[in-house]
């Protein structure tokens, strides 16, 4: 149990372009899921909090026109990073949490998208 | 404010010894303390967390930590070293209540050598 899915795992685009990643809870209902960016060889940077239904609560510097966070059910957020440029390119991670399935408040990751920006 | 210190971003150990990766938290409140393992170009894997229960606690693939509220430590140990045990870990704390953000440590790379 406690599933997530990432989508795409690797994507490659022009510098311009917009790109969409999904995140989806397979098998609980997730209350609120993360967004974390990650760059080579270091931890992971929280980039915003959603909960369904609700507006994203973006962390300090994250640009929040840049970082579009919909999280329209309780089983899918998606990422759309706007007008992407090479700066851009990094893994990005989501994770989701079901407090009340998940006292502790266990968050469970995605398999990451690496986002490639040309 | 809640934090946490890896000790050693480089951990090297033969296969069949002793891990000890270590971690160390700050919160003003009673925390719960994770630890996530990362292969390569995946997501992040829960290990095993420390809810406020029993302060020894087992975890996934052999591993298991220690709460010690006096030392405000958190160290993940594995008796015997497997190949297969080569990732990247991460400590993580949050607390009861909160919106379930998790700080994370700065990271260790295990390497196990045959």
């Amino acid at each position: 149990g406690a599933v997530v899915s990432q989508h795409p795992s690797w994507v490659i685009c022009k510098s311009g372009t917009s790109v969409k990643i999904e995140c989806r809870s397979l098998d609980f209902q997730a209350t609120t899921m993360f967004w974390y960016r990650q760059f080579p060889k270091q931890s992971l940077m929280l980039m915003a909090t959603s909960n369904e239904g609700s507006k994203a609560t973006y962390e300090q510097g994250v640009e929040k026109d840049k970082f579009l966070i919909n999280h329209a059910s309780l089983t899918l957020s998606t990422l759309t990073v706007t007008s992407a440029h090479p700066e851009d390119s990094s893994f990005y991670i989501c994770s989701a949490t079901d407090a009340l399935r998940t006292p502790g408040n266990i968050q469970y990751f995605g398999a990451g998208t690496r986002l490639s920006v040309l | 404010a809640q934090s946490v210190t890896q000790l050693g971003s480089h951990v090297s150990v033969s296969e069949g010894a002793l891990v000890l990766l270590r971690c160390n938290y700050s919160s003003s409140v009673p925390p719960y303390l994770f630890w996530y393992v990362q292969y390569p170009n995946q997501g992040l894997q829960l290990l095993l967390k420390y809810t406020s229960a029993a302060t020894l606690v087992k975890g996934i693939n052999g591993f298991e930590a220690e709460f010690k509220k006096s030392e405000t430590s958190f160290h993940l140990t594995k008796p015997s070293a497997h190949m297969s045990d080569a990732a990247e870990y991460f400590c993580a704390v949050t607390i009861s209540g909160n919106t379930g953000k998790l700080i994370f440590g700065q990271g260790t790379t295990l390497q196990v050598k045959p």
